[in-house]
């Protein structure tokens, strides 16, 4: 089973700050990378995906990949109270069917 | 769309009694995956699925056995319950074997 670390937090950030999350993982032949989002008490839902080198912007979310240096980020841009959830990061390898999953982020926005 | 699907929501259980956590998803994905997450923990695989009769083990099965009759339904049985499993289970579905959507989750307590 791949190692995916994550910065072990918790972050908290202010209002309207960047939030800057990182993922790090154990092997080269990993290819698809995910960011999903777990509120307290609920279930993860994916809210990006990486598949190439570079970044990828969806709204506030910014996922970058760096295959290289086996590295993913999340940046959340201008964040809101809303945000404050734990983010997991997960990798998968080619032809592969399980994802490996990070001990995951707690992001705190603070009012 | 319900999405997934999972029953019961709570449950407490005494060591050494059994019991099936139901999962059921109505997206006619082909992938199903069940997971464990203990407290500021990330996912652990427990099994997974690519088809129904086609089942096979995650990083965490030793407790539980899994089966795949229909596309639909992937129930989880845990044989002689132990607190050591004593945790949140989440079930998820994919059309391809990387986009996993969670079901709600079952908090399981054994005591």
């Amino acid at each position: 089973q791949k190692e995916v670390e994550q910065n072990s937090g918790p972050l908290s950030v202010p209002e309207g700050a960047i939030a800057s999350l990182n993922c790090t993982y154990s092997d080269r032949v990993s290819q698809s990378f995910f960011w999903y989002r777990q509120y307290s008490g609920k279930s993860p839902e994916l809210i990006m995906s990486i598949y190439s080198n570079g970044d990828k912007e969806d709204g506030r979310f910014t996922a970058q990949l760096n295959k290289a240096s086996q590295y993913v980020s999340l940046l959340i841009r201008d964040s809101q109270p809303s945000d404050s959830a734990t983010y997991l990061c997960a990798v998968i390898e080619i032809d592969d069917y399980k994802l490996s999953f990070g001990a995951g982020t707690t992001v705190t926005v603070r009012a | 769309n319900a999405g997934v699907t999972q029953t019961p929501k709570f449950r407490i259980l005494k060591i050494g009694q059994s019991m099936t956590l139901q999962c059921t998803q109505d997206m006619n994905h082909n992938y199903m995956y069940w997971y464990r997450q203990d407290p500021g923990m990330g996912l652990k695989l427990i099994y997974y699925s690519v088809g129904a009769g086609i089942t096979d083990k995650g990083e965490v099965p030793n407790g539980y056995n899994v089966s795949r009759s229909t596309t639909e339904d992937f129930p989880l049985r845990l044989e002689l319950a132990a607190p050591s499993q004593t945790s949140v289970y989440f079930c998820a579905s994919s059309y391809v074997s990387n986009e996993q959507f969670f079901g709600p989750g079952t908090r399981l307590t054994v005591l």
